[in-house]
């Protein structure tokens, strides 16, 4: 399986901080996805960064990639409280299907 | 913005019951996706769908599911008979088309909790 898993299963900071999560993942990918979720609701894509890419930025968002360690980061800067979520990376293969991991929790103090 | 959308948000239904999701893709994607999510578990793709075939299924996606696209807008998650171990959140998805140049990422709906009794 080229599941994702994320570290740490969860994260608290103060409103501000930055937050950091990472992925590790273990076969080869044609892209690797990021996904927000809010407690119980929809899962929002965030970012998704190609095999030949190695980094990527979306407002507060900045994601790495390194194949060769088979890992992603994502990087959430200067966070707010509504950042408060769980955090997935999600792989696909090229097989038309992604690949979550068990997701990261955090939670941004005010 | 397009979204994905779904119906209902929340389904209750007894054991051994068909139940039906729907979805209604983002209009012009031609990729169509069920995952679903069990409470405190990962979420884990069932279903995808392409040019009114399936594409792929996991080993979950067995003889009790099924899926359609009725028209031209909605796609549609049918379990035959319903058991316990199915409650869970059921998200339907969709993509563009895909090329060497992208068109592979996935937008998601907000969900169809099933709770089966």
């Amino acid at each position: 399986s080229q599941q994702g898993e994320e570290d740490p299963q969860a994260l608290s900071i103060q409103e501000g901080e930055n937050a950091t999560m990472n992925c590790s993942y273990k076969t080869s990918i044609n892209n690797l996805q990021w996904y927000r979720q809010n407690s119980g609701r929809g899962l929002v894509h965030l970012i998704l960064i190609r095999s030949n890419e190695r980094e990527k930025h979306s407002g507060r968002l900045r994601v790495t990639l390194d194949t060769s360690k088979k890992s992603s980061s994502l990087l959430i800067t200067a966070s707010r409280a509504a950042d408060t979520a769980s955090y997935f990376c999600a792989t696909d293969a090229w097989d038309y299907k992604l690949s979550f991991g068990a997701g990261t929790t955090v939670t941004v103090r005010a | 913005e397009p979204e994905v959308t779904q119906t209902p948000s929340h389904q209750v239904t007894q054991m051994g019951q068909e139940v039906i999701l729907r979805c209604v893709p983002i209009s012009n994607h031609l990729y169509f996706y069920w995952y679903r999510q069990i409470l405190g578990q990962k979420v884990e793709f069932l279903v995808s769908f392409y040019n009114n075939e399936i594409s792929e299924k996991s080993e979950i996606f067995d003889d009790q599911f099924s899926v359609e696209r009725p028209d031209g807008s909605n796609f549609t998650l049918k379990i035959r008979s319903t058991k316990l171990e199915d409650s869970a959140m059921y998200f339907c998805a969709s993509s563009p088309i895909r090329t060497e140049y992208g068109g592979d990422t996935q937008y998601f709906g907000p969900g169809t909790r099933l709770t089966v009794l």
